[in-house]
């Protein structure tokens, strides 16, 4: 079956200006995380989805940051006033649900975000 | 706070040699473990997943184990090729996992 996809799947913009990032998880899958990563490191956590709500934020790192879920699928991940800092690719993954026993998570490939 | 720390940071070896890569974390609270391949400019790939009642997992030439004690969890590749090349990274956690920086593994033919 289909994997999780991510579009765009790269995105330049200016400073200032608002980006709009998309996940389509696995068909079936109640939980959705995003993370986000920089060159040479691990993914770091951003916020994760257990159906339409946000189960936790914590990764956020500021009120700039936004994410929606609104039908418990496709999310958007939302982004004001970019930075340069904010560049990196912001990877989204999947689980069939979330609780501990069956949390195998599965990523896409990634939006490369590149704040000029 | 969770810290993962993967060790080496970067391996190469010669095609056909069996190799052990590591990951500690201090929390040992930790509840899944998975191991992942990112090959340059993609995802992350699932090799692995070992649940909080289990020690190891195998699948293919790949072998997990995991140490909760410890804190410690290997990847054992056997006979590596070089189709292998790629970084590997290891994420533990409940819900939201919490990875290291990764093992960039070379396998030369």
């Amino acid at each position: 079956g289909a994997g999780v996809s991510q579009t765009p799947s790269n995105k330049v913009t200016e400073k200032g200006k608002y980006v709009e990032l998309r996940c389509d998880p696995i068909s079936g899958h109640t939980a959705l995380y995003w993370y986000r990563q920089s060159l040479g490191q691990g993914p770091e956590f951003l916020i994760y989805f257990q159906g339409t709500g946000a189960a936790d934020d914590s990764g956020l790192p500021n009120d700039r940051f936004f994410a929606v879920r609104p039908e418990g699928s496709v999310s958007t991940l939302k982004i004001q006033r970019t930075e340069r800092g904010d560049s990196a690719v912001y990877l989204c993954a999947s689980s069939l649900q979330s609780g501990r026993s069956y949390n195998e998570q599965f990523f896409g490939p990634g939006t490369r975000l590149t704040v000029l | 706070k969770q810290e993962v720390t993967q060790i080496p940071a970067a391996l190469s070896v010669p095609e056909g040699e069996n190799l052990v890569l590591n990951c500690s974390f201090t929390d040992s609270a930790i509840y899944n473990l998975q191991w992942f391949r990112q090959d340059p400019g993609k995802g992350l790939t699932s090799l692995l997943l070992i649940q909080s009642s289990q020690r190891e997992q195998t699948s293919g030439r790949l072998n997990a184990s995991l140490d909760k004690s410890s804190g410690r969890s290997t990847l054992y590749i056997a006979a590596s090729q070089p189709g292998d090349s790629a970084t590997y990274l290891c994420g533990g956690g409940s819900e939201k996992l919490v990875f290291g920086k990764g093992t960039k593994l070379t396998v030369n033919p």
